[in-house]
């Protein structure tokens, strides 16, 4: 059973550049939902994807976006990134079901915006 | 508006006693809590859950006691060894799903 990869794990972009993250939900788990963790913080919710559509979302601007395929993998894209967008983007796949799941959380991709 | 408090940053014990880490939440509609634990570059780990219908939930070295009257909820430790040196989020579900609110995290140190 393979576990929430992400990629990349580091990188560094510009001001008003765009940017990519990827991840891939732990075996048999059909949702994904993307926490923004800015130092000395806790992770906010971003939003989630559910059957390949967005099922909730956060306090985020709408140059947060996201996309879920078929195979249950994801993207987080951010246009016209700003400073305060640095942080660790954490993935987190879970299994929807009727009641609480817990959330398997990858490593993160860690963004730095100059 | 932080629905899920955590106010103490960081906490040393020393190794053997116990760790308490402590949490408020401010949302009565909250009804089940969760605890994760999160080492340096690694993603957080789910630890340990509590329904609002307990008020104790037990897991090994590990209880979680939830106060609902003082929307308090409390992670035990017992005893703390040099591996629980990690920080700890305390969080709990929006509308009993998986859209999860957390804490800023108490850092504990263990203490050889």
């Amino acid at each position: 059973e393979t576990g929430v990869t992400q990629s990349p794990t580091h990188l560094i972009k510009t001001r008003g550049q765009q940017v990519t993250l990827r991840c891939s939900s732990q075996s048999g788990h059909n949702t994904v939902s993307w926490y923004q963790q800015a130092l000395g913080q806790g992770p906010q919710f971003i939003f989630q994807y559910y059957r390949e559509e967005e099922n909730g979302r956060g306090n985020f601007p709408p140059r947060f976006s996201g996309l879920q395929f078929p195979n249950y993998s994801s993207e987080l894209n951010v246009n016209a990134l700003e400073l305060d967008d640095s942080a660790l983007y954490l993935c987190a796949s879970s299994l929807r079901l009727a009641g609480v799941g817990e959330l398997f959380f990858g490593e993160g991709s860690r963004l730095t915006v100059l | 508006d932080q629905q899920v408090k955590q106010n103490s940053p960081s906490l040393s014990v020393q190794e053997g006693r116990i760790s308490i880490l402590n949490c408020d939440y401010t949302n009565s509609m909250f009804d089940y809590f969760l605890w994760y634990k999160k080492y340096p570059a690694e993603g957080p780990t789910f630890l340990i859950s509590i329904s609002s219908i307990k008020d104790k939930n037990e897991d090994g070295r590990f209880t979680v006691f939830l106060n609902k009257s003082a929307k308090h909820l409390s992670l035990h430790i017992v005893p703390s060894q040099p591996g629980d040196s990690a920080v700890y989020f305390c969080a709990a579900p929006m509308n009993r799903d998986d859209k999860i609110i957390f804490g800023k995290g108490t850092r504990l140190h263990i203490l050889p």
